[in-house]
């Protein structure tokens, strides 16, 4: 089965400074990886995604993130931080095999001023 | 088009009360499914469908039951309500399956006493 971790609860940054979120995954064939952000009392936003080609994807506000598949990694990343990226931020990922996508805990993110 | 909407906001149930989530989507969309979030549990599946008249279990299915008798509806009904099953619920949608961004609806917030 499919899973994901998102090995950081939170992280600070300060504004102007890139910004990192970190996402693994495992799942048995080729993933479909994922990010989304959660503002507070809003339902996910999508960011951006991998389904194939370009290991480098860009999304939405200036995000990015890389899929290295020897480490079974997608992280989120933004060269300069903003305040308002302040938010939940989720990693999810879908085996192509299977019909279900499967959600990391999510990792807060905190850009100081 | 509205999106993902879903009734009600906010839901106090006392224990083994029933009641039903409202979830509707005016996309189009195949695919759609239901989370449970929980904090420092991120977003579980709870049941998903990819057309109308077919549904599957997610990870967390136990208490709930789903139907999809259209494509634009999909409704999560809790039998016999529990204090466990307190959390804020999504629906989401999307246009297929696999490799598509899903649409997610504002959520329900629920307590059960």
């Amino acid at each position: 089965a499919q899973s994901v971790a998102q090995p950081e609860d939170q992280v600070n940054v300060a504004e102007g400074n890139p910004l990192t979120v970190k996402c693994t995954y495992s799942v048995s064939g080729n993933p479909y990886l994922f990010w989304y952000v959660q503002y507070p009392n809003r339902g996910l936003q999508f960011l951006l995604k991998y389904i194939t080609g370009d290991n480098l994807v860009k999304g939405s506000y200036g995000f990015e993130a890389e899929f290295n598949k020897s480490q079974t990694s997608f992280h989120l990343k933004k060269p300069s931080a903003l305040v308002s990226d302040s938010a939940l931020y989720f990693c999810a990922v879908r085996d192509r095999r299977d019909d279900k996508i499967i959600f990391g805990k999510g990792t807060r993110l905190h850009i100081l001023p | 088009n509205a999106g993902v909407t879903q009734t009600p906001k906010f839901q106090v149930l006392k224990t083994g009360q029933s009641m039903t989530l409202q979830c509707a989507q005016d996309m189009n969309h195949e695919y759609m499914s239901w989370y449970r979030q929980d904090p420092g549990m991120g977003l579980r599946l709870i049941h998903y469908s990819v057309g109308a008249g077919i549904t599957d279990q997610g990870e967390v299915p136990n208490g709930y039951n789903v139907s999809r008798s259209t494509t634009e509806d999909f409704p999560l009904r809790l039998l016999s309500a529990a204090p466990s099953q307190t959390s804020v619920y999504f629906c989401a949608s999307s246009r297929t399956s696999w490799q598509e961004t899903q649409y997610f609806g504002p959520g329900t917030r629920l307590l059960v006493l």
